[in-house]
């Protein structure tokens, strides 16, 4: 079947414009999370959503934020981007029947530029 | 702030050999453990999951898990070279809903 799908897989935007990053879940998946890599920090979560509703949610400003919709695809945002928001953002799906990480399948990750 | 610890390498050793990865964490409400391996340029893939105090083996690769110690490692038999990669541990919070990583070790084999 199918496996997770990011887009775009590239983006290089201006410091304080906004970007929308998308992701299709594995069919049948209904948890999606989103997570930051960079090289100093590594993978931080930034929030999990679980049929349309966000369950939890990572230490980051309010500039970043997301949604899912009925079909389970989820997008995140982040607005008046910094340059710091230079980074890998990957999302993973899972059917949640285990515990969380368990039957994470991440995405190829958008790679977000800020100049 | 709950954090997963892990030694960034890289962890040099030649082919045929014991590979030993280690991680520590510091919430000791996380019930799940997970070990990931990230090739360049790639998303990380799950290769073990650990619950339970003690071992789980998977064909060459091995967790480990001790509670008490708050440690969790990974044995890795016979490494090959394409075992050569950023491995990541991670557990899960306390809501059950997010996992903690660590910055990840980077591995490499020769052959």
């Amino acid at each position: 079947k199918a496996g997770v799908t990011q887009t775009p897989r590239y983006l290089i935007k201006t410091r304080g414009q906004q970007v929308t990053l998308s992701c299709s879940p594995i069919s049948g998946h209904r948890s999606v999370s989103w997570y930051q890599q960079t090289p100093g920090q590594g993978l931080q979560f930034l929030f999990e959503y679980f049929s349309e509703t966000q369950r939890n949610k990572g230490n980051f400003p309010g500039r970043f934020s997301g949604r899912q919709f009925s079909n389970s695809r989820s997008e995140m945002n982040v607005s008046t981007l910094e340059l710091g928001d230079s980074a890998l953002y990957l999302c993973a799906s899972s059917d949640q029947t285990g515990p969380p990480g368990y039957g994470y399948t991440f995405g190829s990750g958008t790679r977000l530029t800020v100049v | 702030q709950k954090e997963v610890e892990q030694n960034s390498g890289p962890l040099s050793v030649p082919e045929g050999a014991i590979a030993s990865l280690n991680c520590t964490y510091s919430d000791r409400g996380s019930q799940s453990f997970f070990w990931y391996r990230q090739y360049s340029g790639k998303s990380p893939e799950l290769i073990m999951s650990i619950y339970s105090n003690g071992d789980k083996e998977d064909g060459r690769f091995t967790a480990q898990l001790n509670k008490a110690s708050q440690y969790v490692s990974l044995l890795i038999r016979d490494s090959q070279p394409s075992d050569s990669a950023t491995y990541l541990c991670a557990a899960s919070d306390q809501a059950g809903t997010a996992l903690i990583f660590g910055k990840g070790t980077t591995l490499s084999v020769s052959s």
